[in-house]
């Protein structure tokens, strides 16, 4: 199972809004609405920010949201905050039952 | 509050076995999937295996199948991830997860287990 693409590094100044593509395949991104987004900041555990394509689990700033296209999904970040500089990784479930990984994207906030 | 804590981890021989374990409190852990997601240093999140509530299904990722075998006690609230033939490629920090709804959306996260894979 090949990692989903992501771009590596995306940046914005504050206050702006940002976009990372998630790209996968028939197998998965493509049939499953079951892609989730995760932020993970260096030496934390990663944290869920959306499920399911689009929705945010409670407590998720309503500044992230999802959609999805064919077989790329998307993670908008608007109003950009110095506290949102961290790497994002999307997921989806296979149709082996497995979970793939995005590359990950480095967000740096300028 | 939900939490996981995994133990376990250290420095091993390529070719030697490991047992990691995850520590689970604050839900009804025999109502969640559970997977292994590791990180090998300076790269991306690599999902490695996942079992259902009832330990009677499990799927691995292709790069340990074979090799790493998942088993979770739910009397004791601990899962497992016994490793052997470990490489210098299975060095990496392995986080235990909650799925939250059985399709692999993953709530909460352990900070993680270092396995080093060394001569």
């Amino acid at each position: 199972q090949s990692a989903l693409t992501q771009p590596a590094s995306v940046s914005g100044p504050p206050g702006q809004s940002i976009t990372i593509s998630c790209t996968g395949t028939r197998s998965d991104v493509g049939i499953y609405t079951y892609v989730s987004w995760y932020q993970h900041h260096p030496g934390k555990a990663p944290k869920l920010l959306i499920y399911e394509v689009s929705y945010r689990p409670s407590g998720v700033s309503n500044r992230f949201s999802g959609s999805k296209s064919g077989n790329t999904a998307s993670l908008t970040i608007s109003g950009l905050q110095a506290e949102d500089e961290a790497d994002y990784y999307c997921s989806s479930f296979t149709s082996s039952r497995t979970l793939v990984f995005g590359g990950g994207t480095k967000l740096t906030v300028l | 509050q939900v939490q996981l804590v995994e133990s376990g981890g250290g420095v091993v021989q390529p070719g030697t076995s490991l047992r990691l374990s995850c520590a689970a409190s604050g839900f009804t852990f025999r109502t969640y999937a559970i997977h292994w997601v590791r990180q090998a240093p300076g790269k991306g999140l690599d999902w490695v295996a996942v079992i259902s509530n009832d330990g009677s299904n499990k799927y691995y990722a292709d790069s340990v199948k074979g090799r790493f075998t998942i088993s979770r006690d739910n009397s004791k609230n601990t899962l497992f991830l016994q490793m052997s033939s470990l490489s210098a490629e299975d060095t990496a920090v392995y986080h235990c997860a909650r799925d939250t709804s059985g399709w692999y959306s993953l709530d909460s996260w352990g900070q993680g287990t270092l396995v080093t894979v060394s001569s």
